[in-house]
């Protein structure tokens, strides 16, 4: 089955304990990015790679980073989270840049 | 710069009634464009999806949405809304071709009433 997973679903964490959040797509696909969501703000673009080894920000980069190793994985990492942090957090992937984008299941992640 | 307007926050409909809800894009060209929903806890599915041809596209579960040049706008449509139709609804646009992000709306809720 064609398919994005994110793991975990669901993470509390303290302020300044690095973290990943990992993505894996099973679609050959080259493009992947990282989206994050909150209420009355929409999704908003965090980094995005159009294929392994190039990776260039979104519109909400600051406090992240990604690599991108291999076609599959697009891992998400959070250095030294901060409560600002907390929110939804979705992967996707295409197989072009601005085509259709397939969704994972999202991370819940609370910082306190 | 490119935008994004989904006019309406929330929405509510009872079941059976008829729905539109409405997208408007800034961009000079026209671009491709989408409507994704998410229900509750769950990531965001691609309804349907219009890069050019017939501005009238039919998509999943009933839904169809109506590209107007003249407008900028993307209207998604539906003749009787169910139940499980209760969702959120994002509206997301992009240059075309290699040119670009998807930029996404912020959404509109529907609320089904019974």
């Amino acid at each position: 089955e064609a398919q994005v997973t994110q793991n975990p679903r669901y993470l509390i964490t303290v302020t300044g304990k690095k973290l990943t959040v990992t993505c894996s797509q099973n679609m050959n696909h080259e493009y992947m990015s990282w989206y994050r969501q909150d209420p009355g703000l929409g999704l908003r673009q965090i980094y995005y790679s159009m294929n392994v080894e190039v990776t260039d920000k979104g519109d909400v980069p600051e406090g992240y980073k990604v690599s991108r190793k291999e076609k599959r994985n697009f891992p998400l990492i959070l250095e030294s989270p901060s409560p600002n942090q907390t929110s939804l957090y979705f992967c996707a992937s295409s197989l072009e840049l601005g085509h259709e984008a397939f969704f994972g299941q999202g991370t819940r992640l609370t910082v306190v | 710069a490119q935008s994004v307007t989904q006019p309406d926050i929330h929405i509510t409909v009872s079941e059976g009634a008829s729905l539109e809800l409405r997208c408007n894009y800034s961009y000079g060209a026209t671009p491709y464009l989408f409507w994704y929903v998410q229900s509750p806890g769950q990531g965001l599915q691609l309804l349907l999806k219009y890069f050019s041809g017939d501005t009238l596209v039919q998509g999943i579960k009933g839904f169809e949405a109506e590209f107007k040049r003249s407008q900028s706008s993307f209207n998604l449509r539906k003749p009787s809304v169910h139940w499980s139709d209760a969702a959120e609804y994002f509206c997301a646009v992009a240059p075309g071709g290699s040119q670009g992000n998807l930029i996404f709306g912020k959404g509109t809720k529907l609320s089904v009433k019974p």
